[in-house]
């Protein structure tokens, strides 16, 4: 596609539910990556996909939190028993394998609120 | 491991008025900087980055950003203001083979009229 797609754009769960969201990256690049934006607290890194390599997961900040990238093309990224300190923007980017040369495209974000 | 420093999360500046917006890095590398900007309910947007030769890199929307290696700087600017640069601004950092971005916690900036 054009850009990188997310969706849903927005999404209100209730603590203690599983949530999916779902990233669509630009045709072609082989790098993903998810971050998290809360408020106050700028981009914290979570997860990045590289071709077929084996995920770089060190940002995942707990065992509830787990992505999968199916044929190198489309990720979803799932929270397990949510809590409210998950509320947040996540953003998802993609980039061509040398990301010094182009930086990321980002997508626009899900918002995630969880009551 | 690298990282940026963005100090005063919030700035304000009258319409017309020159835009600064400080950055400092940590690299033990030579590094690639980049600078985002985000409206409102938007993802990230790339501005201008700097990884090789010229220090004075130009960017979308008439900024600039002055690498700096003695300041350890990257500092982003715009000589005049206008309404619709109220937006947050972030800073990153990487370098040569590697892929990840460490962002900085990010400036908002409010355009005064």
């Amino acid at each position: 596609g054009a850009g990188v797609s997310q969706s849903p754009s927005n999404k209100v769960t209730e603590k203690g539910k599983d949530v999916e969201l779902r990233c669509d990256p630009i045709s072609g690049h082989t790098a993903l990556y998810w971050y998290r934006q809360s408020l106050g607290q700028g981009l914290e890194f979570l997860i990045y996909f590289q071709g077929n390599s084996a995920p770089d997961k060190s940002g995942l900040p707990s065992d509830r939190f787990s992505a999968e990238r199916t044929g190198g093309s489309v990720s979803t990224l799932t929270i397990q028993r949510t809590q409210q300190e998950d509320s947040a923007v996540y953003l998802c980017a993609s980039s061509l394998e040398q990301v010094a040369n182009y930086g990321y495209t980002f997508g626009s974000g899900t918002r995630l609120t969880v009551v | 491991a690298q990282s940026v420093t963005q100090l005063g999360s919030h700035v304000s500046v009258s319409e017309g008025a020159l835009v600064l917006l400080r950055c400092n890095y940590s690299s033990s590398v030579p590094p690639y900087l980049f600078w985002y900007v985000q409206y409102p309910n938007q993802g990230l947007q790339l501005l201008l980055k700097y990884t090789t030769g010229a220090t004075l890199v130009k960017g979308i929307n008439g900024f600039e950003a002055e690498f700096k290696k003695s300041e350890t700087s990257f500092h982003l600017t715009k000589p005049s203001a206008h309404m619709s640069d109220a937006a947050e601004y972030f800073c990153a950092v990487s370098s040569y083979g590697n892929n990840r971005l460490a962002f900085g916690k990010g400036n908002q900036v409010v355009v005064i009229p």
